[in-house]
């Protein structure tokens, strides 16, 4: 059974740091692709970045050079390195398995999120 | 940066009747996008994808159409289990984008 843990967040005043990790297991993690979606409270989803299995990342214009995304294939984890943060990061964040169905950049499994707060 | 906007914001619905939610985006997308449905403290679940693929396990009564900058994903039937908030995604570009959402409650 595939499951995605999230941990690391909490409250953090702006300008802080804080690193999310999301623990993969059920699949092999260095075989996939993954991502971070984040959801303000009460809002809609917003896809923040990828990571391939080769490490080639993506990221969303509102944390680029902020937000770092990594992966440790040995230890089946998933990371997101915040910095600078901002009110507007407040949510909570989602880490997902990405699948290729012809073509197709799916987002198929998904953890139950953690939550980050930026307040002072 | 691709912008999804989805409608109506609010769709109210009695069980049984048929649900139409539309998304547009602001350049052409392909066929590529997904539909995702969220269940009140829950995460998103994939739908549809290639814009009217059914992703496994999900129940013949979804359906979703379109391609380029018009879409659609419809509710032939409501069941109770469908009132949730429907989200649409484009992943032909980067970066990735999602509509707003669109909540179907009960009428």
């Amino acid at each position: 059974e595939v499951q995605l843990v999230e941990s690391g967040g909490g409250l953090v005043q702006p300008g802080g740091s804080l690193r999310l990790s999301c623990a993969a297991s059920g699949f092999t993690f260095s075989s996939y692709d993954m991502t971070w979606v984040r959801q303000a409270p009460g809002m809609g989803l917003e896809w923040v970045s990828s990571i391939t299995r080769g490490g080639n990342t993506y990221y969303g214009d509102s944390v680029k050079g902020r937000f770092a995304i990594s992966r440790d294939n040995s230890e089946n984890t998933l990371h997101l390195e915040m910095n600078s943060l901002r009110a507007e990061d407040t949510a909570l964040y989602y880490c997902a398995k990405i699948v290729y169905i012809g073509g197709s950049q799916l987002f198929d499994y998904w953890g139950q999120g953690t939550l980050v707060t930026v307040s002072s | 940066e691709i912008v999804m906007a989805q409608s109506p914001a609010t769709l109210s619905v009695s069980p049984g009747e048929r649900a139409t939610l539309s998304c547009r985006a602001s350049q052409s997308v392909s066929d590529n996008l997904a539909w995702y449905q969220q269940k009140p403290g829950r995460a998103p679940r994939l739908l549809i994808h290639g814009a009217s693929t059914r992703a496994t396990g999900v129940p013949a009564r979804f359906s979703g159409s379109g391609s380029e900058t018009e879409f659609t994903l419809t509710i032939s039937s409501l069941q109770s289990e469908d009132f949730a908030v429907y989200y649409c995604q484009q992943y032909n570009n980067w970066p990735l984008t999602f509509g707003g959402g669109t909540k179907v409650e009960i009428k």
